[in-house]
């Protein structure tokens, strides 16, 4: 089956910890993107990547980071920097950048206390 | 900024009846809008994709129209059934974006049987 896997779907840490969560696609995708969602708000971008080994910064990417080292692979790391890392956050790719549908992962809950 | 409005942010419905949920956007320079359905603590699922030179799309029971000038959107789901109790998400593709996203803070609706 094609689409998009995210794990895990629940991760806990302490506060002070970096932590990676994982995004694979087997879509044959160009492009991926990371987003966070947090109750009462609309989803907000954190990194995209267009094409391997690049990746442009989104609406709120102080305290994330990210790398393309593969097509079908799209890791985001959240650093010890990150104010308010607790949230739910959503992988999704699309065909190529421009006019082209959005699929998305089933996400990843991270809590850190 | 694009501004992304969805409004109610939640409605009840009984079980029969069509639904219309409205999108209302603020700069009318899209490539184009897709409409999302989400269930709690689940990612999104794509429901229709209209590109900014269509002015509706159609799927089943779902049709989705778009009025770039006016900065609209309507989705329509004939016969509201309780399967269909979720948040809908629409979100804007921006023009000067690399197929970037703006995204509404949803509808959530509840079908009453």
């Amino acid at each position: 089956d094609g689409g998009i896997t995210q794990s895990p779907k629940y991760l806990f840490r302490k506060e002070g910890q970096n932590v990676t969560l994982s995004c694979e696609q087997n879509l044959n995708h160009d492009a991926m993107y990371w987003y966070r969602q947090d109750p009462g708000q609309g989803l907000r971008l954190i990194y995209y990547s267009q094409i391997v080994n690049d990746f442009q910064k989104g609406d709120i990417a102080e305290g994330y980071s990210v790398s393309r080292e593969k097509k079908e692979s799209f890791p985001l790391t959240v650093t010890s920097a990150q104010k308010n890392p607790t949230a739910f956050y959503l992988c999704a790719s699309s065909m190529a950048p421009g006019t082209y549908e959005q699929y998305f992962g089933p996400g990843t809950r991270l809590t850190v206390t | 900024k694009q501004e992304v409005t969805q409004i109610p942010a939640a409605l009840s419905v009984p079980e029969g009846e069509n639904l219309v949920l409205n999108c209302s956007f603020t700069d009318s320079a899209i490539y184009n809008l897709q409409w999302f359905r989400q269930d709690p603590g689940k990612g999104l699922t794509s429901l229709l994709l209209i590109q900014s030179s269509q002015r509706e799309q159609t799927s089943g029971r779902l049709n989705a129209s778009l009025d770039k000038s006016s900065g609209r959107s309507t989705l329509y789901i004939a016969a509201s059934q309780p399967g269909d109790s979720a948040t809908y998400l629409c979100a804007v593709g921006l023009a000067y974006g690399n197929n970037r996203l703006a995204f509404g803070k949803g509808n959530q609706v509840v079908v009453i049987p």
